[in-house]
């Protein structure tokens, strides 16, 4: 079935690591975003990639990186996991016709202790 | 950023009842969409609104993008168990393809 795969599911993760949340999906989208989601605060846009090779900053970028080496993957980085950054990490891809139509994965749960 | 103001936050409502809920902002939004998310799920696309004005049904949803283009509501009519959820309203400004999402409506449906 066509859609957007994360993994992991879930993680529980010391601080200061390095942490790897990755996003594939098959249906040739060109644009995939990143949304971190907490209650109360809703959705909010991390990093965004309008075409494969670039990328560009979403409302709460920091401590965040992410590349687009091609238009399936867009892994995002953690590079120094700090406690505010447990959340629920939702990765989404969309069609440049209907580029408002994002479709969202299942979600990687993310705990920093 | 632009901020989607959604009402009410959650909604306790009895099954068979419809039940509306609205997304204001302060900014004019070329497109308005509304999500629906299950626990443990990700975000789904119920309905995509692109012109002021317009209503779209989609089975026992039905959602209007306001004149002002300022606003949009969602309805949902003769609810089921199966509509409980976090609905999104989400709109884009236009000149990008980075949508702004509400806070959302948490419904429960009491059967």
């Amino acid at each position: 079935i066509a859609g957007i795969t994360q993994a992991p599911t879930s993680q529980i993760l010391a601080a200061g690591r390095r942490m790897t949340l990755r996003c594939t999906q098959d249906m040739r989208h060109n644009a995939m975003y990143w949304y971190r989601q907490d209650l109360g605060l809703g959705l909010r846009l991390i990093h965004y990639s309008n075409t494969a090779g670039t990328t560009g900053k979403g409302e709460v970028p920091d401590g965040y990186s992410v590349s687009r080496a091609n238009t399936d993957d867009f892994p995002l980085t953690l590079a120094s996991a700090v406690p505010s950054q447990t959340s629920v990490y939702f990765c989404a891809s969309s069609d440049t016709n209907r580029d408002t139509e994002a479709f969202f994965g299942q979600g990687t749960r993310l705990t920093v202790v | 950023g632009q901020q989607l103001n959604q009402s009410p936050q959650s909604m306790f409502i009895q099954e068979g009842e419809d039940v509306s809920m609205n997304c204001t902002s302060s900014s004019i939004f070329n497109t308005w969409l509304w999500y629906k998310q299950d626990p443990g799920e990700g975000p789904v696309l119920l309905i995509a609104l692109y012109k002021a004005g317009e209503l779209t049904s989609n089975g026992r949803l039905t959602a209007q993008f306001g004149i002002t283009r300022k606003d949009s509501f969602l309805n949902i009519s003769a609810s089921i168990p199966s509509d409980v959820g976090i609905y999104f309203c989400a709109g884009q400004l236009g000149g990008n393809n980075r949508l702004a999402f509400g806070k959302g409506n948490q419904v429960v449906v009491i059967p």
